[in-house]
């Protein structure tokens, strides 16, 4: 156990939706960061907040956006769905915003329908 | 740009064999290098980094990984794999990324364990 949770662990949703994934960090760590992994992409960054600031962007797509809480929890918002959108999603957090080493949560399964 | 190539997509090796699984990179400055394992419905473990010093890095469950700058390599080794270290394993190396940090990761490598 990592230390990180998300939930949910599995989301079924219909094309056009909006879904929320939501993030702990592990205690004491102030960044978090979200990949997403699907068959064809692999584990892709998305984007990474520290202490309630983004502080990095990947290959997050415009119908997408994050935020990163007072408590430190971080959200992922996903709109518009697709059916190209259906992936696992993680996210990891680590101390600090340089080269730390990152924990990864267990990820949310999203099935676009 | 900062990339990663796993060459083997799927490797099989027989139980207490060794295993020598390929990681090569692309990054212009001293890399910070990882290696991470994903067992079936899990999220991702760390086995080991690389962030300076001895080129020679020990991890958890018996593996260990050699940094060769002149071949832009980290591969990743065990002398005997047993059945349980079936999974795909992810090379990555973090890169800066606007004020902050990213992994980018290789495709990955799936293990297969025969008995």
């Amino acid at each position: 156990d990592s230390g990180v949770t998300q939930t949910p662990k599995h989301l079924i949703t219909a094309t056009g939706q909006r879904v929320t994934l939501r993030c702990s960090p592990r205690s004491g760590d102030l960044s978090v960061y979200w990949y997403q992994q699907s068959l064809d992409q692999g584990l892709q960054f998305l984007i990474q907040y520290y202490n309630g600031e983004e502080r990095a962007k990947g290959n997050i797509l415009e119908r997408f956006s994050a935020q990163q809480f007072p408590d430190l929890h971080s959200e992922l918002n996903l709109s518009s769905l697709e059916l190209g959108d259906s992936a696992l999603y993680f996210c990891a957090s680590s101390l600090g915003q340089g080269y730390n080493e990152q924990f990864f949560g267990p990820g949310t399964r999203l099935t676009v329908l | 740009a900062q990339s990663v190539t796993q060459p083997d997509i799927h490797i099989t090796v027989s139980e207490g064999a060794s295993l020598e699984l390929r990681c090569n990179y692309s990054y212009g400055a001293t890399p910070y290098l990882f290696w991470y394992v994903q067992s079936p419905g899990q999220g991702l473990q760390l086995l080991l980094k690389y962030f300076s010093g001895d080129t020679l890095v020990q991890g958890i469950k018996g593996f260990e990984a050699e940094f060769k700058r002149s071949q832009s390599s980290f591969n990743l080794r065990k002398p005997s794999v047993h059945w349980s270290d079936a999974a795909e394993y992810f090379c990555a190396v973090g890169a800066f990324s606007g004020s902050g940090t990213a992994l980018i990761f290789g495709k990955g490598t799936t293990l297969s364990v025969s008995s």
